[in-house]
């Protein structure tokens, strides 16, 4: 069973909702990242936080805001998204933000945006 | 930054066979280099990783070998089983608190 859980599994929303995806780590990391996957495409990172201090932003929409409120618990604020941002957004964790620490990723929580 | 090129988008081969998937990258400073596999509706799971300092590493059937001259580094799978049919995902880094680059994957398809 996965050390990273991310809810909800599965998310539809209008253009005009405001929702949040939820993502706890119990590895006891210090650094969780946010990736957008799309058919077809990269993983595409879009936010990194270590030790609860953001510390990469790949250029993201303002309408994604993520929110670290301690080491073990990340957010995804979403609002007035657009039909293009529909994808499996998956959370991951690591030990530390350096490169020698592997991603332990969640299942994802798949978006659709009508 | 770094530019992660990974071939081919798709694979199949028959169970039993040698599958092999090639990634390639831009920065000579790289130094690690994991590999993921996403079977369907799952999360990716790292399966092998490889840093700089070696040319080759085994895991059962999985090896991954690197070049580091030529900037590239694969993935090679033997006698393979239908369970290992998935999405590969190559990544590299460089030193440092830099996150890794990806690859676009690879959909790697036993026929039994």
């Amino acid at each position: 069973e996965t050390g990273v859980t991310q809810t909800p599994r599965h998310l539809v929303m209008g253009m005009t909702n405001k929702k949040s995806l939820k993502c706890e780590q119990h590895l006891g990391h210090n650094a969780m990242y946010w990736y957008k996957q799309s058919a077809k495409k990269p993983l595409e990172l879009m936010f990194v936080y270590s030790l609860e201090e953001r510390v990469e932003n790949n250029s993201v929409p303002s309408r994604f805001s993520p929110e670290c409120p301690n080491s073990s618990h990340l957010f995804l604020h979403l609002h007035t998204l657009q039909p293009e941002d529909s994808a499996l957004y998956l959370c991951a964790s690591s030990q530390d933000e350096g490169t020698t620490s592997p991603l332990h990723f969640g299942n994802g929580t798949r978006l659709t945006v009508t | 930054g770094e530019n992660v090129e990974q071939h081919p988008s798709t694979l199949s081969v028959q169970e039993g066979d040698s599958a092999v998937i090639k990634c390639t990258y831009s920065d000579s400073a790289s130094n690690y280099f994991p590999w993921y596999k996403q079977e369907l509706g799952k999360r990716p799971q790292l399966i092998i990783d490889i840093r700089s300092n070696v040319g080759e590493k085994k895991d059962q059937r999985i090896a991954v070998t690197l070049n580091k001259t030529a900037k590239h580094f694969s993935l090679h799978i033997t006698e393979t089983q239908p369970e290992d049919s998935a999405v590969y995902f190559c990544a590299a880094s460089i030193p440092g608190n830099t996150p890794l680059v990806f690859g676009k994957g690879t959909r790697l398809s036993v026929i039994a």
